[in-house]
């Protein structure tokens, strides 16, 4: 399974663009990047996802490098509500999902 | 149409009894996976079912189990609870396997003393 890392928190202003990374060095051809956040008292919600090209939806946008070993979610102007936690998930098929820690976003007012 | 319905949204039970969680997935969506949530050890995998059939199985001990209907409802059982087992349990459902997006249900809380 690929494993993936993030850090574990960051803060952004709010109605400015945020940028979450994550690094996925390990990710097979086949691997879609999903992204999904989780807001307190709340199950994860899906956010986005891609294989190789930059997507674009009405939460967000996914830029994924060139080589898959990295990608970034882009908020492009965060708002108190997107304080949440960031996961960043390989995932193909036929395998065990992991979540691992996520990152968790603060939006300061 | 309806989320991912979670039942009972908390629950507490005591050392060495047994809890059954309930989930309703999104009608239409075949694919039903469980979760577990702690402080410490954030979202860890449990098992998937798909058409009444288990596909995948996290790394847990044997007292955790589950099954899927045919309509698709799953439920989760834990034998013998251990007060590790206290954690939010999350139920997700998608159309077909993965990389299907998954929707979540707000989880049970349980509890054990």
């Amino acid at each position: 399974d690929a494993k993936t890392t993030q850090p574990n928190s960051m803060e952004s202003n709010e109605e400015e663009p945020v940028h979450l990374p994550c690094n996925h060095s390990t990710i097979s051809g086949t691997d879609y990047i999903h992204w999904y956040r989780q807001l307190p008292s709340q199950g994860p919600e899906y956010v986005i996802h891609g294989l190789t090209s930059n997507v674009n939806n009405r939460m967000a946008s996914l830029a994924i490098a060139e080589d898959r070993k990295s990608s970034t979610l882009i908020l492009h102007r965060a708002t108190l509500r997107d304080a949440a936690v960031y996961y960043c998930i390989p995932i193909f098929g036929n395998e065990k999902l992991t979540f691992g820690t996520g990152t968790r976003l603060t939006i300061i007012p | 149409k309806a989320g991912v319905t979670q039942t009972p949204r908390y629950l507490i039970k005591t050392r060495g009894q047994q809890v059954t969680l309930s989930c309703s997935p999104i009608s239409g969506h075949r694919s039903v996976s469980w979760y577990q949530q702690t402080p410490g050890q954030g979202l860890q995998f449990l098992f998937e079912y798909f058409s009444e059939t288990q596909r995948n199985k996290g790394n847990f001990p044997g007292r955790f189990s589950g099954r899927q209907f045919s309509n698709s409802r799953s439920e989760m059982n834990v034998s013998t609870l251990e007060l590790g087992d206290s954690a939010l349990y999350l139920c997700a459902s998608s159309l077909d396997v993965a990389p299907e997006k998954l929707f979540f249900g707000s989880g049970t809380q349980l509890s054990v003393l």
